[in-house]
C-alpha cells in the first residue's frame, strides 16, 4: 500500500518568515495530494490540494508543489502568522475507489 | 449542510466493554472513512465504505473491530471488548461519488473521542 513519510515533525518559525513542510510518497500511481490542517482538538481541515497533472499550485500564501518522478510533494506558507500554528499533515492516494494515506504530520508554531 | 456528524463527542468505557461511534457523512456523500488518531500521531487509515459495502479494511484490526453503512442510518465503527490501547480519537470523514471529480476530497467530522478506563 501507500506510504507517506512527511517531514519535519515539529516546526518553529518567527511570524512573518516561510515555512516549508516535505513529504514522500512510495506508490507511483498515486495522484492525489491534498494538505489538511488541524488546529488543537479540532477536525482536519482541507486547505490545498493538487492533483498529478498539475506542478505547482498557489492560494494566497499557500503553495503545494509536486515532482512526480522524485514522488514528492511540499508545502510552502508564506508570511506566516500565529494562527498559522496548528498541525499540518499530507496525504496521497490513487484515484477512485482508494482511501487517503496520511504522514504523521508537522507541528508548526509561528511565534510573535 | 450540518457537514459530517459524529456521536458521541466523548466516551468512556471499562476495559471489556463495547464502544460505538456513529457517523451521518454530509448530505450527497455516499463514501465514508473512519480513521483513527493516537496522541501525538498522524491519521492512520482503519476502513472505506459506500452504502452496504466494505472498500477496503486494511486498515482495521481483525479482531474486536468492525465497521458498516447501511442502507438507512449511519455508518458505525464498532469495538468489542476495549482494551486501554484503543483509546484514541476516531474521525470520520465523507466524499461524494467522485463520478467526475476523478479525487477523494474528504470531508470530516469533529472526531469521537474514546478513554478505556
Amino acid at each position: 500500500g501507500e506510504n507517506v513519510e512527511q517531514h519535519p515533525s515539529t516546526l518553529s518559525v518567527q511570524e512573518g518568515d516561510s515555512a516549508v513542510i516535505k513529504c514522500t510518497y512510495s506508490d507511483s500511481a498515486s495522484n492525489y495530494f491534498p494538505w489538511y490542517k488541524q488546529e488543537l482538538g479540532k477536525r482536519p481541515q482541507l486547505i490545498i490540494d493538487i492533483r498529478s497533472n498539475v506542478g505547482e499550485k498557489k492560494d494566497q500564501r499557500i503553495a503545494v508543489t509536486l515532482n512526480k518522478t522524485a514522488k514528492h510533494f511540499s508545502l510552502h506558507i508564506t508570511e506566516t502568522q500565529p494562527e498559522d500554528s496548528a498541525v499540518y499533515f499530507c496525504a496521497a492516494s490513487r484515484d477512485s475507489g482508494y482511501a487517503l494515506n496520511f504522514g504523521k504530520g508537522t507541528s508548526l508554531l509561528v511565534t510573535p | 449542510n450540518a457537514g459530517v456528524m459524529q456521536n458521541p463527542r466523548h466516551l468512556v468505557r471499562r476495559r471489556g466493554q463495547e464502544a460505538r461511534l456513529r457517523c451521518s457523512p454530509m448530505k450527497g456523500h455516499s463514501h465514508v472513512y473512519w480513521y483513527r488518531q493516537l496522541p501525538e500521531e498522524g491519521l492512520k487509515f482503519m476502513v472505506y465504505l459506500q452504502k452496504e459495502n466494505i472498500i477496503d479494511e486494511s486498515g482495521m484490526p481483525k479482531e474486536r473491530f468492525s465497521a458498516e453503512f447501511p442502507k438507512e442510518g449511519p455508518s458505525i465503527l464498532r469495538i468489542q471488548q476495549v482494551v486501554r490501547g484503543d483509546s484514541a480519537a476516531y474521525f470520520c470523514a465523507s466524499s461524494p461519488v467522485r463520478a467526475f471529480s476523478g479525487a477523494n476530497v474528504l470531508t470530516f467530522g469533529a472526531g469521537s473521542r474514546l478513554t478505556v478506563l
